[in-house]
């Protein structure tokens, strides 16, 4: 099954607040982690990734913390703005030299005005 | 980072036929891509790894004689949905690997529907 998963399917927030969208992933072997957004009818559009040696790393508006202890990997995205409502996914590579990525369930953002 | 391109955006087609899904590298060439399938409201499923001039690599419970896989250049993939079926009807998505990374960036999918 499903090595990745996420703790809410659904998460409403206002606009200008700032949202946490949680993952949890169980192959303690992953070694590198990829947040992607996905809109209604389209691919998933890349936003931010974080290895392995990381617990860190931040962009534009957005940033990602890794906890390799407990397997839990979360994207925060600041003044969140009803642009950014759309469906998040975590995605993980399993560092076998498979280079294919394993996804999480989703978590779909709906941005209140 | 990489742009790839699908086509068609979307399809219809009967029972019975065939269906090609063609994915383009446009910015550089692309070695490894990916298919994924995606069911409504559900997150993406790995079909197959595509490797330029050599047989794809197909997920367990995905049949390499019903969805074919040529990867012929560096720049394009394609993928055949051989005798369709009302269950094939998905959301296919393709993806290309940037370079030596892992980093995956995708098309913007084929909705295939199947009558």
């Amino acid at each position: 099954g499903e090595s990745v998963g996420l703790h809410l399917p659904t998460l409403s927030v206002q606009e200008g607040d700032n949202s946490i969208i949680n993952c949890a992933y169980s192959n303690s072997a992953s070694d590198y982690f990829i947040w992607y957004k996905q809109e209604s009818g389209k691919g998933p559009q890349f936003i931010i990734d974080i290895r392995s040696n990381m617990d860190k790393r931040q962009g534009q508006r957005v940033t990602v913390l890794l906890n390799k202890t407990v397997k839990h990997l979360s994207l925060q995205i600041a003044a969140t703005q009803p642009g950014d409502s759309a469906v998040y996914f975590c995605a993980e590579n399993e560092g076998t030299g498979r280079r294919a990525l394993t996804f999480g369930s989703g978590t779909r953002l709906q941005v209140q005005p | 980072g990489a742009v790839v391109s699908q086509h068609p955006s979307w399809v219809i087609c009967k029972s019975g036929t065939s269906v090609k899904i063609e994915c383009r590298s446009l910015d550089f060439q692309a070695t490894t891509m990916f298919w994924y399938r995606q069911f409504p409201k559900q997150s993406l499923m790995l079909m197959a790894t595509s490797n330029e001039g050599s047989k794809a690599t197909y997920e367990q419970g995905v049949e390499k004689d019903k969805f074919l896989i040529n990867h012929a250049s560096l720049t394009l993939s394609t993928l055949t949905v051989t005798s369709a079926h009302p269950e094939d009807s998905s959301f296919y998505i393709c993806s290309e690997l940037e370079g030596s990374r892992e980093t995956q960036y995708f098309g913007p999918g084929t909705r295939l529907l199947v009558l």
